[in-house]
């Protein structure tokens, strides 16, 4: 079976810092992982993803992740952060012998001037 | 960009009357999905369909959940008799021509059961 698990369901960070959201993921095949953002009344966005090929992944908005096998992570970070930045961040991974995606529990970002 | 639609934006429903949520996903996609936030909760698989069928569905989908695409461009989720804890918000997610590709996520219903 196939879980996710976001430490940290609110992380705060001066406008400028570095952003790191952590996400560790259970899987007994090879893993698709996902990192979405979820603006307030808004639906889910996707940042970036994982399928093969390199490890470290960039997105949208200055956001990269780094897949680490060894590790079961998939941590996102950003060096910078903007207020605009602002949102709830989802982890998700899915497999290859399904199309359901599995869901963290998500973490809250909040930035500070 | 092509987006997924969802609607109502907001559902009221008496407790054991029938709803039903409605989508429009992107015109080229193949798969179609239905995913479940119970407020401070995570986000939760209900169902995915493709070719006209049922492909996936999660233990939350029993006989109360029903999904349907109707003409060639609605995808719609009808819960019967609803209850209490049916209250979430209730996405619509559509991908391409393959599974495991990123999955493109409405707005959203808010559904509120009275």
């Amino acid at each position: 079976a196939q879980s996710v698990t976001q430490l940290g369901s609110h992380v705060s960070v001066s406008e400028g810092a570095l952003v790191l959201l952590r996400c560790n993921y259970s899987s007994s095949v090879p893993p698709y992982l996902f990192w979405y953002v979820q603006y307030p009344n808004q639906g889910l966005q996707l940042l970036l993803k994982y399928t093969t090929g390199a490890t470290l992944v960039k997105g949208i908005n200055g956001f990269e992740a780094e897949f680490k096998k060894s590790e079961t992570s998939f941590h996102l970070t950003k060096p910078s952060a903007h207020m605009s930045d602002a949102a709830e961040y989802f982890c998700a991974v899915s497999v290859n012998t399904g199309n359901q995606f599995y869901f963290g529990t998500g973490t809250s970002l909040t930035v500070i001037p | 960009e092509p987006e997924v639609t969802q609607t109502p934006s907001h559902q009221v429903t008496q407790m054991g009357q029938e709803v039903i949520l409605r989508c429009v996903p992107i015109s080229n996609h193949l798969y179609f999905y239905w995913y479940r936030q119970i407020l401070g909760q995570k986000v939760e698989f209900l169902v995915s369909f493709y070719n006209n069928e049922i492909s996936e569905k999660s233990e939350i989908f029993d006989d109360q959940f029903s999904v349907e695409r109707p003409d060639g461009s609605n995808f719609t989720l009808k819960i019967r008799s609803t209850k209490l804890e049916d209250s979430a918000m209730y996405f619509c997610a559509s991908s391409p021509d393959m599974p495991n590709q990123p999955q493109h996520f409405g707005d959203g219903t808010r559904l509120s059961i009275l």
